[in-house]
């Protein structure tokens, strides 16, 4: 089945840097990468998706690539905030294979001011 | 807000006991999944309804069980409750199966 790695588990940084959450994946049937994003005591929320027919998504300062030869994607914000602080799982799902979403691990980013 | 309700939102409780957990999917969602979450832990999915009827299972125990209603309405049943039992437990919903799921705010569970 799908297996998907997350790293870095965490990471910090100064307010106004870049931040790059990385992913790989095991099964190339992989069609669907959701982002969430989850606050502390909170529900996961979805803030950015790529489906593997497309490259990079951007929304605003957040973007997401993927790289199916390779099979990874990740996540990039740029000028972090402080709110931008919270924990961030990626996942991977085969559209029209198996029913289940495959979630990383999960990055803790903590945004300094 | 997602759309997606749950409840309770806080439920304590003592080992051996039973507790129900209900969510309600968004207007329209056909698909409801039930995750666990562990303190500092990534999200463990347990099992999918897709109208009305079993999809998918992950690492649910056998003490555990769902089931979704007509109305789409689901409930994940914890019996014989455990101390490893306390966690955050979400529900989601999609439209169809596999598409982009949408997570309620969640039950956080104490089992004393």
């Amino acid at each position: 089945g799908e297996n998907v790695e997350q790293h870095p588990s965490t990471l910090s940084v100064q307010e106004g840097d870049s931040a790059v959450i990385k992913c790989t994946y095991s099964d190339s049937a992989s069609n669907y990468f959701p982002w969430y994003k989850q606050e502390l005591g909170k529900r996961p929320q979805l803030i950015i998706d790529i489906r593997s027919n497309v490259g990079e998504k951007k929304d605003q300062r957040i973007a997401v690539t993927l790289n199916k030869t390779a099979k990874h994607f990740s996540l990039h914000i740029t000028e972090t905030q402080p709110e931008d602080s919270a924990v961030y799982f990626c996942a991977a799902i085969t559209q029209g294979g198996s029913e289940k979403l495959v979630f990383g691990k999960g990055m803790k980013l903590t945004v300094n001011p | 807000d997602s759309g997606v309700t749950q409840t309770p939102k806080h439920l304590i409780t003592a080992t051996g006991q039973r507790v129900t957990l209900r969510c309600s999917p968004r207007s329209g969602d056909l698909s409801v999944y039930w995750y666990q979450q562990s303190l500092d832990q990534g999200l463990q999915f347990l099992i999918q309804y897709y109208n009305g009827e079993e999809r998918a299972k992950g690492n649910i125990l056998e003490r555990f069980s769902a089931q979704q209603f007509p109305d789409l309405h689901s409930e994940l049943n914890l019996s014989s409750l455990e101390l490893g039992d306390s966690a955050l437990y979400f529900c989601a919903s999609s439209t169809h199966r596999q598409e982009t799921q949408y997570f309620g705010p969640g039950t956080r569970l104490l089992v004393l």
